[in-house]
């Protein structure tokens, strides 16, 4: 049982490139959520799935789209990367009540 | 505007001592508080939970107490391992919101 699955779990970008950040879970979780670290804060909100074909913006969706095609899978989507998108993505799901599962991280830079 | 605040970046503790981390919220409507912990390289793990309608929850060596007229929380490990040395958040269910965190060192 793999939980939440985070790939790659580095990557070096240049301004303006596009990359999208895959996440899967194997426990059949209807939500999904999307959270950026930045240095010496807390998590921060991008976008959630409360279930497959629906998505909502969080507390900083600016410069990022998302999509929830299958329960399993929630690719985040950075169109055009920018210096301030330089972070440690962190994506997590959880099912009812339950506290979230969360994966080990994508660290993106970009230069 | 922080709706949630740890104000303690740091803290440093001796094994076998009490660790004492705090966490204050804007909401009086906020009714589920969460501790998360974070090693280096990995994602936050879920560590203990609280309702509103308790004031403490324990598991273990880690306790959470909730102050409502506050609008308080502190998480408190005893003893301190040193294995206990993490990132320690605190978020609200409801919101989603993590504080800033508190580095927690617990020296042998």
């Amino acid at each position: 049982n793999a939980g939440v699955t985070q790939t790659p779990k580095f990557r070096i970008l240049k301004i303006g490139q596009s990359m999208t950040l895959q996440c899967a879970q194997d426990m059949n979780h209807n939500y999904m959520y999307w959270y950026r670290q930045d240095p010496g804060m807390g998590l921060k909100l991008i976008y959630y799935s409360v279930g497959a074909g629906i998505t909502d913006k969080g507390e900083v969706p600016n410069g990022y789209n998302v999509s929830r095609s299958t329960t399993e899978d929630f690719p985040l989507r950075l169109e055009l990367a920018a210096p301030s998108q330089t972070s440690v993505y962190f994506c997590a799901s959880r099912t009812g009540n339950q506290p979230q599962h969360f994966g080990d991280g994508t660290r993106l830079s970009i230069l | 505007d922080q709706q949630v605040k740890q104000n303690s970046p740091s803290l440093s503790v001796q094994e076998g001592r009490i660790s004492i981390l705090n966490c204050d919220y804007t909401n009086s409507m906020f009714d589920y508080f969460l501790w998360y912990k974070k090693y280096p390289a990995e994602g936050p793990t879920f560590l203990i939970s609280i309702s509103s309608i308790k004031d403490k929850n324990e598991d273990g060596r880690f306790t959470v107490f909730l102050n409502k007229s506050a609008k308080h929380l502190s998480l408190h490990i005893v003893p301190s391992q040193p294995g206990d040395s993490a990132v320690y958040f605190c978020a609200v269910h409801q919101k989603l919101v993590f504080g800033k965190g508190t580095k927690l060192t617990v020296n042998p």
